[in-house]
């Protein structure tokens, strides 16, 4: 069965630190890797990576792909409040066109 | 602002009854997929609709369809609702169908009562 895993569930850190957050996939017919935010309603989206080894980037969140391992992490540098949200990662699948989210985790940053 | 629009914002109705949610993409998008999002399963993919066809389809329930009309609104028709589908559903559109970022709309709340 296709499954996207999270992890961590949940995170609480200070204002300031640099957390990682990682995702693992096992999916058939992969066609790519999709990571978004989700605050208060819908989910917005960061980054979409199809190709292993390549960082994408965006002020200080970054995130890359290893298709050999299955996995992706999202990084982000210098915490601050307004990064608190549900961060959600998604596989997408060629043959049928489908998105397969995962839990999501739940990043808190307190001052 | 992601150019989404779902309608309405919240739904309040009782178990047995039908219900039928909205959904405008963003101007240009063609693909329309429809998702459900509850506390104990996270978001889960229902349908997807490409250009007016059905394009893939995910978890969603025999009581549930779904139609992407010619002006490419979507509409998720939900029937014999039961307690168990008080969810948040969200519909999101992308350009295409080859899971390009997706655009969600603030989703319509659903309580079965």
């Amino acid at each position: 069965e296709d499954k996207v895993v999270q992890s961590p569930l949940s995170l609480v850190v200070h204002e300031g630190d640099t957390v990682t957050l990682n995702c693992s996939y096992e999916v058939t017919n992969f066609r790519s890797l999709l990571w978004y935010k989700q605050e208060k309603k819908a989910p917005t989206f960061l980054f979409m990576l199809t190709s292993s080894g390549i960082e994408k980037k965006s002020g200080r969140l970054s995130s890359i792909l290893d298709k050999k391992e299955l996995f992706s992490i999202l990084n982000i540098t210098a915490t601050q409040t307004g990064d608190s949200a549900v961060y959600l990662c998604a596989v997408g699948q060629t043959s049928y066109d489908k998105v397969i989210f995962g839990p999501g985790t739940s990043l808190s940053v307190i001052p | 602002d992601s150019g989404v629009t779902q309608t309405p914002k919240h739904l309040i109705t009782a178990t047995g009854q039908r219900v039928t949610l909205r959904c405008s993409p963003r101007s240009g998008d063609l693909s329309v997929y429809w998702y459900q999002q509850s506390l104990d399963q996270g978001l889960q993919f229902l349908i997807q609709y490409y250009n007016g066809e059905e394009r893939a389809k995910g978890n969603i329930l025999e009581r549930f369809s779904a139609q992407q009309f010619p002006d490419l609104h979507s509409e998720l028709n939900l029937s014999s609702l039961e307690l168990g589908d008080s969810a948040l559903y969200f519909c999101a559109s992308s350009d295409s169908y080859k899971n390009q970022p997706q655009h969600f709309g603030d989703g319509t709340r659903l309580s079965i009562l």
